[in-house]
């Protein structure tokens, strides 16, 4: 079966840094997506994974493993605004998506 | 305004009652797809398209059915209701299978 795991959730300081962290496993991996779900919204894309290594976007990295079916979405210089819960989704090889069940990040002052 | 639509935004209805969530994007966008969120479960893709006329199962199905006669066009159909259906549901639409998805603002769904 398909299976995405992701903390259920997570504090952090505002300015800190903070490593969200999926693992999967699918039948088949065409590439994963993280997204921001802020309270009551619809989910907005972050960033996208589909070879192994490190993918930079101002504040926000998110690093894959597909030998080890991990992924991390780091957010540095943490802010309030960033409040939020993170979605991890898997495209597998047969055009569906697997979602985690997301992790609901709370900054502090 | 680059957007997808969905209508309506909230309903409550009664088992059994056949209703219809319109979904539909600007974007000219080839894959669009169907979820629903549900606490402790996260998004769980319920139907989805990869062009006109192709449709497929996602992981949940089960009780729904779609359509896809325009490119536009994405509508969600319960033809028969049920209170486990009560949900948060959401419309996605992305360029391509690898593209990111742009998701509409939900419809919130109560099934009495």
């Amino acid at each position: 079966g398909q299976n995405i795991d992701q903390p259920t959730e997570m504090t952090a300081t505002e300015g800190a840094i903070v490593q969200i962290n999926c693992t999967y496993q699918t039948s088949g991996f065409n590439g994963l997506f993280w997204y921001q779900q802020h309270a009551g919204e619809a989910p907005t894309f972050l960033s996208y994974n589909v070879l192994d290594g490190l993918e930079e976007k101002g504040r926000f990295s998110s690093f894959l493993s597909r030998s080890k079916g991990y992924s991390y979405l780091l957010l540095k210089e943490l802010q309030m605004k960033d409040s939020a819960s993170y979605l991890c989704a898997v495209h597998d090889n047969f055009n569906k998506f697997y979602f985690g069940s997301g992790t609901k990040l709370n900054v502090k002052p | 305004e680059a957007q997808v639509t969905q209508n309506p935004r909230y309903l409550i209805t009664v088992t059994g009652k056949k209703l219809t969530v319109t979904c539909s994007q600007n974007m000219n966008h080839e894959y669009m797809s169907w979820y629903r969120q549900d606490p402790g479960l996260g998004l769980r893709q319920i139907y989805y398209s990869m062009n006109v006329e192709v449709t497929d199962k996602g992981d949940v199905p089960e009780g729904y059915k779609v359509s896809r006669k325009e490119k536009r066009n994405f509508p969600l159909i319960l033809e028969s209701p049920s209170p486990n259906q009560t949900s948060l549901y959401f419309c996605a639409s992305s360029s391509g299978r690898n593209q990111p998805q742009h998701f509409g603002d939900g419809t919130r769904l109560s099934i009495l």
